[in-house]
């Protein structure tokens, strides 16, 4: 059974980087069918997807963000990675982890439990 | 970006009655050229993340109770529990997978009556 956890720092400092790594396991990242994505919710918001990559490297971005977001991926580890620069306020969030079907970049069936970012100094 | 907007926004039905959540796009996530629907449901408990249910706006993921259904074409979708249980208790959300930015609703709060 495909399983996937985040983790990194709960609490990042404004202007500062937020960094989130994805491990996958009961499955690989390397797939040619499934791309592999972060979405993130604001407490008491909707989901807003952040982006979607697949094991190659190539990726999707939200536009909103794509000036400030990057994911990679490292297939040696299974795992997939999350960088949002100059984080604000505005930026805390539980943010998930999740795989896409193989029909879309972003159509998510499996999805980690999240972890909460909260930024503040 | 495609903006996708939920009704309403908070529901009371009584257990065994019949729940309909809207959501409409705009603009249409109709794909002309195989004819489907880029409309996908989502249940989210309190401290879970979001279960996929549906996609093509009317194909149910494995494991989902026969009692979730979904329909709508173009710009108009509907999600129905067809006899609410307790444990259907949740925000529901419609999200478009046709284009990017992939956009969600702002979500349906489900409660018992």
């Amino acid at each position: 059974q495909l399983q996937m956890q985040e983790s990194g720092p709960g609490l990042v400092k404004p202007s500062e980087t937020l960094s989130l790594t994805c491990t996958v396991s009961g499955g690989s990242l390397i797939s040619s069918s499934n791309f592999w994505g972060w979405v993130r919710q604001p407490p008491g918001k909707g989901p807003e997807w952040i982006g979607s990559i697949l094991y190659s490297g190539s990726t999707y971005y939200n536009p909103s963000l794509k000036s400030r977001v990057t994911i990679s991926v490292d297939t040696s580890k299974n795992q997939f990675s999350l960088k949002l620069s100059s984080v604000t306020a505005a930026d805390t969030a539980v943010f998930f982890c999740a795989r896409s079907t193989p029909i879309a970049v972003a159509l998510f069936d499996f999805w980690g439990l999240g972890t909460l970012v909260t930024v503040s100094s | 970006d495609i903006v996708m907007t939920q009704s309403p926004d908070s529901l009371a039905v009584s257990l065994g009655e019949r729940a309909t959540i809207n959501c409409k796009s705009s603009p249409s996530i109709l794909y002309s050229s195989n004819n489907k629907n880029y409309l996908a449901w989502y249940q989210q408990k309190p401290g879970q993340p979001p279960k996929l249910l549906i996609h093509w706006a009317s194909t149910r993921e494995s494991g989902v109770p026969d009692r979730f259904s979904g329909s709508g074409s173009g710009t108009d979708f509907t999600l129905t529990i067809s006899s609410l249980q307790a444990e259907d208790v949740a925000v529901y959300y419609c999200q478009q997978y046709y284009g990017t930015p992939y956009t969600f609703g702002q979500g349906t709060k489900l409660e018992i009556k």
